[in-house]
């Protein structure tokens, strides 16, 4: 049964960069055709799609984030990666990794980043 | 991007009820449309994709329908497990863009 945790700095000050990680196990993130995806939900907001990484290396980012972002994989460990550089308090949220089969299948727990001095 | 638009934003109903969420899309986007429900603390649960195919395990008194830019969302009869928020999502290109939720809350 595929699983996802994300893991990650809790706490980031304003300016600096917010690096989580998401660890796949019951799978592997080297098969095709899925996406692996990045996705947060402000306090008491909506959904926002962060971005995605395929198989092949490709990556897909939300254009609100104005080039801040990078994900990244790393296939020896089964897991990928979010950074988001230049962090403000618009960016406290739970922060989820999810496969994109097309759709959102599989989820990780979530995790809260809260950026403040 | 494609916009998603909900409504309502939120609505009270009873146990039993039957309840109907709609969505539409800024543009067309043939039946790749996805219903997901969220409590509370939880990662958004998947129940709808493609519009109207039923994910594995979801009880069957859920229901989608709609194509194009039009979609719904019904409960046949609200159970006291479904009260939560829920999203539709366009996975029909990127930027992956949801609407803004449904709160079903209890009446």
């Amino acid at each position: 049964q595929l699983q996802l945790q994300e893991s990650g700095s809790g706490l980031v000050k304003p300016s600096q960069t917010l690096t989580l990680t998401c660890a796949v196990s019951g799978g592997s993130i080297n098969i095709s055709p899925f996406a692996w995806t990045w996705i947060r939900q402000p306090p008491g907001k909506g959904l926002e799609w962060i971005g995605n990484i395929y198989q092949s290396g490709s990556t897909f980012y939300n254009p609100s984030l104005r080039g801040r972002v990078t994900i990244s994989a790393d296939r020896s460990k089964n897991q990928f990666s979010l950074n988001l550089t230049s962090v403000t308090s618009a960016d406290t949220a739970v922060y989820y990794c999810a496969r994109d089969s097309v759709v959102f299948d599989v989820w990780g727990q979530g995790t809260k980043v809260t950026v403040s001095s | 991007d494609i916009q998603m638009t909900q409504s309502p934003s939120s609505l009270s109903a009873s146990v039993g009820d039957r309840v109907t969420i709609t969505c539409r899309a800024s543009q067309s986007i043939s039946i790749y449309l996805n219903w997901y429900q969220q409590k509370p603390g939880k990662a958004p649960k998947l129940l709808i994709y493609t519009a109207s195919s039923l994910q594995t395990g979801v009880p069957s008194r859920f229901s989608g329908s709609g194509s194009g830019t039009d979609f719904t969302l019904t409960i046949s009869s609200l159970q006291p497990e479904d009260f939560a928020t829920y999203y539709c999502q366009q996975s029909y290109n990127t930027p992956r863009t949801f609407g803004q939720g449904t709160k079903v809350e209890i009446k």
